[in-house]
């Protein structure tokens, strides 16, 4: 059962902010939000994670509502080479469950 | 950040043959591995945990005779494709566990096996 729910595919122009979102409706009170990302015929990267708090770091920011029904994922200053499929997932924050991808968000950057 | 390859990372090989593929943890030690299978377009579907030094554990619709796993040592994985058909014909991605937390799960760059 898909437990994150993304949009197939979005759009951004090369140098503006990408807004990737996720809604997460039944996360549990100890699953963290992943954020992981695709490039083409390449094993999927770690971008970031949260738990309820905003976070950023060098690749991107990660915002989850206050009720934690829904997160968005920023690129801030989008380029050529953020183009890639974008997974949402949730899952605990330790433990030996292995991620598990749903159909993710296919981020095309246009120059 | 824990690095992981796998070998090679592109094969062609013919009906009925079996092909092997290698996964290594480079700088560090994986209690747990996966392995990943990844059809065209299509998200990243889960196919198998190996533990070093016992049974992999399979996804449901997964055949254990046909996909062996072998994780007989802390940073190596094999996964073997027996009596490989063109349906089996996918880009496999393994991932290394590094630590507890979901984050140090690691992927590697994956192998593109073509079956004709």
């Amino acid at each position: 059962d898909a437990k994150t729910t993304q949009p197939p595919s979005m759009d951004c122009a090369e140098g503006r902010a990408a807004n990737l979102p996720c809604n997460h409706s039944t996360i549990s009170g100890n699953e963290y939000v992943y954020w992981y990302r695709q490039i083409h015929s390449q094993g999927p990267q770690y971008i970031i994670h949260g738990l309820k708090n905003n976070e950023t770091n060098e690749m991107a920011s990660l915002i989850i509502t206050e009720d934690r029904k829904s997160s968005t994922l920023i690129l801030p200053h989008a380029t050529l080479r953020d183009t890639a499929v974008y997974y949402c997932i949730v899952r605990v924050y330790s433990g030996n469950t292995p991620l598990v991808f749903g159909k993710g968000t296919r981020l095309s950057v246009i120059a | 950040g824990a690095v992981v390859s796998q070998h090679p990372s592109w094969v062609i090989c013919k009906s009925g043959t079996s092909v092997k593929i290698e996964c290594r943890s480079l700088d560090f030690q994986a209690t747990t591995m996966f392995w990943y299978r990844q059809f065209p377009k299509q998200s990243l579907m889960l196919m198998a945990t190996s533990n070093e030094g016992s049974k992999a554990t399979y996804e449901q619709g997964v055949e254990k005779d046909k996909f062996l796993i072998n994780h007989a040592s802390l940073t190596l994985s094999t996964l073997t494709v027996t009596s490989a058909h063109p349906e089996d014909s996918s880009f496999y991605i393994c991932s290394a566990r590094a630590g507890t937390e979901a984050y140090e799960q690691y992927f590697g760059p994956g192998t593109r096996l073509t079956v004709t």
